[in-house]
């Protein structure tokens, strides 16, 4: 089971926008800022989001990041066939001194 | 830009040991942290620690004491993760990534960013 809870799956159409939630706890989300990667078929992770809601250069503005409280939530809007992978959801722990992550959520473009 | 290039695939038969090596290249090694994280087939991202590389000094999740060790040769801007007494569930992708700034001593958190491209060590008799 992992610390932070993520949707096993998530789904739509082309064009279409779809959010991505992720659930922690004060330790982790509650203090800390959360990340997000998109590790596409077959590939390594790729930072997707840093600090909650910073894309890093090169990542499309249709993706976008929130945090309220304990819980986390990724948007892609404009949904493309390409956006179809895994998405996880990390964060820092201070009660673990340590990363965790979310189970991760398999998006798959209808 | 810096880039992070891993060592290929291995093969090992339980009881054995490997180390899989993790190569920076473009931009300084020190000053950041190399972590590992863990894939097993088919499941999510599991950190295993970090090492500052300014200091050689590792830090180990829970899970990953005694049986796995983190390494580092600064001549040749390599860390190493080397696991002991392998067992058919160590089966994994491993992957490094560069996160957590260091100074003075201590990491600090730091998104991951980049990634190596993953070694698949596969434990099999």
């Amino acid at each position: 089971q992992s610390v932070l809870i993520q949707p096993p799956s998530a789904s739509g159409t082309p064009g279409q926008r779809v959010t991505i939630s992720c659930s922690g706890s004060s330790s982790n989300i509650g203090s800390n800022y959360i990340c997000w990667y998109q590790q596409l078929p077959g590939t390594a992770p790729k930072l997707l989001i840093s600090r909650s809601n910073q894309r890093p250069s090169g990542v499309p503005d249709r993706f976008s990041g929130s945090k309220s409280g304990t819980s986390a939530s990724l948007a892609i809007s404009g949904l493309r066939s390409e956006d179809e992978a895994d998405y996880y959801c990390a964060a820092w722990d201070d009660s673990l001194s340590g990363w965790v992550f979310g189970g991760g959520t398999k998006l798959t473009v209808l | 830009q810096v880039q992070l290039v891993q060592s290929g695939s291995e093969l090992r038969e339980p009881g054995a040991s490997v180390k899989v090596s993790c190569k920076a290249s473009g931009s300084t090694f020190t000053r950041y942290a190399i972590n590992w994280v863990r894939q097993a087939p088919g499941q999510g991202l599991e950190w295993m620690g970090w090492i500052n590389t300014d200091t050689g000094n590792p830090t180990y999740a829970q899970a990953f004491t005694g049986r796995f060790v983190f390494s580092l040769d600064t001549s040749v801007s390599t860390a190493y993760l080397q696991i002991t007494s392998l067992k058919a569930d160590d089966t994994a992708v491993y992957y490094c990534a560069r996160g957590g700034y260091c100074s003075g001593g201590s990491c600090y958190p730091h998104w991951f960013d980049p990634w190596g491209q993953g070694t698949l060590v596969t434990v099999s008799s």
